[in-house]
């Protein structure tokens, strides 16, 4: 069974510090690995990962994937109070599956 | 930019009853999913659809759940008997393609059941 861990489940930090978030996963064909960003309501995509593409940035946030270790680090810089979401990360995999597995998410609160 | 739209936000009903969310992919994308996610835990795939059938479903799709295309823009998704278990956020995705390593899922709003 695909699984993918997140961790932390939970981080407060304040405004302007940079975080790091994780996801470890083990699947049986991977295929790709995707952040998303769930605030109130739909989870938005954020990047995606793959054997051709393991890094990409975008403005404050990137994220690497490391194929040895089976992870992907998600980092934001000069974090800003909408940033505070759950950060999901998925994986693509199973051999052709079409479904998407997920981990728990990491809840991340900015106090100003 | 294009949405995934789903209706209703917000469903309660009754245990025993039969609930149908819907949703509005994006009109150009020929891929679809559902995914429900129970309060505090992790999102989980139901079920994903193509070409007019279904071309994949978890353990958790039983006979209970069944998706529908009735038409060329709505996907429904209909919960026969529900249980007080089914209780969820659900959402609909679409994706523009299946090809591995590109599978970008974007998802709606999400349905939010609440079985008494």
């Amino acid at each position: 069974e695909d699984k993918v861990v997140q961790s932390p489940l939970s981080l407060v930090v304040h405004e302007g510090d940079t975080v790091t978030l994780n996801c470890s996963y083990e699947v049986t064909n991977f295929r790709s690995l995707l952040w998303y960003k769930q605030e109130k309501k739909a989870p938005t995509f954020l990047f995606m990962l793959t054997s051709s593409g393991i890094e990409k940035k975008s403005g404050r946030l990137s994220s690497i994937l490391d194929k040895k270790e089976l992870s992907s680090i998600l980092n934001i810089t000069a974090t800003q109070t909408g940033d505070s979401a759950i950060y999901l990360c998925a994986v693509e995999g199973g051999g052709g599956a079409d479904g998407l597995t997920f981990g728990k998410g990491t809840h991340l609160i900015i106090q100003p | 930019e294009p949405e995934v739209t789903q209706t209703p936000s917000h469903q309660v009903t009754q245990m025993g009853q039969e609930v149908i969310l819907r949703c509005v992919p994006i009109s150009n994308h020929l891929y679809f999913y559902w995914y429900r996610q129970i309060l505090g835990q992790k999102v989980e795939f139901l079920v994903s659809f193509y070409n007019n059938e279904i071309s994949e479903k978890s353990e958790i799709f039983d006979d209970q759940f069944s998706v529908e295309r009735p038409d060329g823009s709505n996907f429904t998704l209909k919960i026969r008997s529900t249980k007080l278990e089914d209780s969820a956020m659900y959402f609909c995705a679409s994706s523009e393609t299946l090809r591995s390593g590109a599978n970008v899922l974007t998802f709606g709003a999400g349905s939010r059941l609440t079985v008494l």
